[in-house]
């Protein structure tokens, strides 16, 4: 157990349609990340959050947005779902994520999305 | 931009082998290096990383990984392998200089642990 949690665990939703998924990070974690996983792509790096703000984008789409909130947790939306938006969505949290610093990402077990 | 590159997708081994992974990486600036496991099911944990000094490094579970900077090369390697070790395995670099750590990750490799 990594002690980062995420919910729901699974969730399964229609094109078109817009969903949350959330990430509390470990206890003391500052930064949170969230990867995508899919088939096709492999594990892709989406967004980086740190005390609440924005660090760093990945191939993340205009159709997904995320935020951290000061208790910490994070949540990341994605809408205007299509069917190759199911993937694997991991969080992944370490002490501070800052520049040069090389503290350990710990992951969540991730929640599947599948967009039928 | 870094880039990674497992260099197999899937690696049959017998119980008690020795295996290695191969990961080589693309990149125009220092980078820290890193591999992760996957059991079924589960999140990513890290097995060990590279961040300075001795280019060998140990980790956990009996594994240990040799940095080559001259070949670009993350190569992962553990002695005898049992069934347990059967996983997808993850190798990533994250920029040294870049802000917040992202890792990158490259596509895994299957090890299949064989009795």
């Amino acid at each position: 157990d990594s002690g980062v949690t995420q919910t729901p665990k699974h969730l399964i939703t229609a094109t078109g349609q817009r969903v949350t998924l959330r990430c509390s990070p470990r206890s003391g974690d500052l930064s949170v990340y969230w990867y995508q996983q899919s088939l096709d792509q492999g594990l892709q790096f989406l967004i980086h959050y740190y005390n609440g703000e924005e660090r760093a984008k990945g191939n993340i789409l205009e159709r997904f947005s995320a935020q951290q909130f000061p208790d910490l947790h994070s949540e990341l939306n994605l809408s205007s779902l299509e069917l190759g938006d199911s993937a694997l969505y991991f969080c992944a949290s370490s002490v501070q994520g800052l520049a040069g610093k090389t503290d350990t990402q710990y992951f969540g077990p991730g929640t599947r999305l599948t967009v039928l | 931009a870094q880039s990674v590159t497992q260099l197999d997708s899937q690696v049959p081994v017998f119980e008690e082998a020795p295996v290695e992974l191969r990961c080589n990486y693309s990149s125009s600036v220092s980078v820290y290096l890193f591999w992760y496991v996957q059991y079924p099911n589960q999140g990513l944990q890290l097995l060990l990383k590279y961040l300075s000094g001795s280019t060998l490094v140990k980790g956990i579970n009996g594994f240990e990984a040799e940095f080559n900077k001259s070949q670009t090369s993350f190569h992962l390697r553990k002695p005898s392998v049992h069934i347990s070790d059967t996983a997808e395995y993850f190798c990533a670099v994250s920029d040294r200089g870049n802000q917040g750590g992202k890792l990158i990750f490259g596509q895994g490799t299957e090890l299949s642990v064989k009795p």
